[in-house]
């Protein structure tokens, strides 16, 4: 049973451009986070997500960051003219049921860096 | 402090030694979860422990939890250089809608185990 799948598991891009990451939960989880660490931090929510609806996105930036679950395919957390400060560790996390009191399983995470 | 909170930012012991490690937090919680991370990687699940345990065992990990000073301590014995990482407590706090889900975590603890 392959474990949670995030890629690219680097990505560098300049200012103004546009960030995609994604991720694939494990097989039979439904419910998916996504998590982002600062040097030096600990992980901080941004997201919590199901097929098709956003439940919880407290943790997110009101501009240019936006994710979705499709019914198909992986978790897309999009992020729009990235600038230098959105440089850090995205990670992504699934759990079978609903997320209260399920162990959440993490992929390795994407690094992002801004130039 | 801020919620799950770990202490001490680092520890530095012997091969065979023993590792404890604490973790303080604010708010009242369903279950606290201990993970581990490697310089660079993604977490680790390590341990769960819920509000009503106060103690679990999972190989050479030991975890305890005092609900009523709110802090939890994970005891690593017989250390080995293989366990140098990072190791993170993340709580999820009881609140009220159920949002139980978002794991917060503090800054982390880092161990190293010197051969």
């Amino acid at each position: 049973n392959a474990g949670v799948m995030q890629n690219p598991r680097h990505l560098v891009r300049r200012r103004g451009q546009e960030a995609r990451l994604r991720c694939s939960p494990m097989k039979g989880h439904s419910h998916v986070y996504w998590y982002r660490q600062l040097p030096e931090e600990g992980l901080k929510f941004m997201v919590y997500l199901q097929k098709e609806n956003i439940i919880d996105e407290s943790g997110m930036p009101k501009e240019r960051f936006s994710a979705e679950f499709p019914k198909e395919g992986p978790s897309i957390l999009r992020i729009q003219q990235v600038v230098r400060g959105d440089s850090a560790a995205y990670f992504c996390a699934s759990s079978p049921g609903y997320g209260g009191g399920d162990e959440q399983y993490f992929g390795p995470g994407t690094r992002l860096t801004v130039t | 402090s801020q919620q799950g909170e770990e202490d001490p930012q680092a520890l530095s012991i012997q091969e065979g030694e023993n590792a404890t490690m604490n973790c303080s937090y604010k708010t009242s919680i369903n279950n606290l979860q201990w993970y581990r991370q490697n310089s660079g990687r993604g977490l680790v699940h390590l341990i769960l422990i819920r509000s009503n345990e106060r103690e679990k065992h999972s190989g050479r990990l030991r975890v305890t939890l005092d609900t009523s000073k709110k802090s939890s301590s994970l005891l690593i014995t017989a250390s080995r250089a293989a366990d140098t990482a990072s190791y993170f407590c993340a709580t999820d706090a009881v609140s009220s809608g159920g949002s139980n889900y978002k794991l917060t975590f503090g800054k982390g603890t880092l161990l190293t185990v010197n051969p």
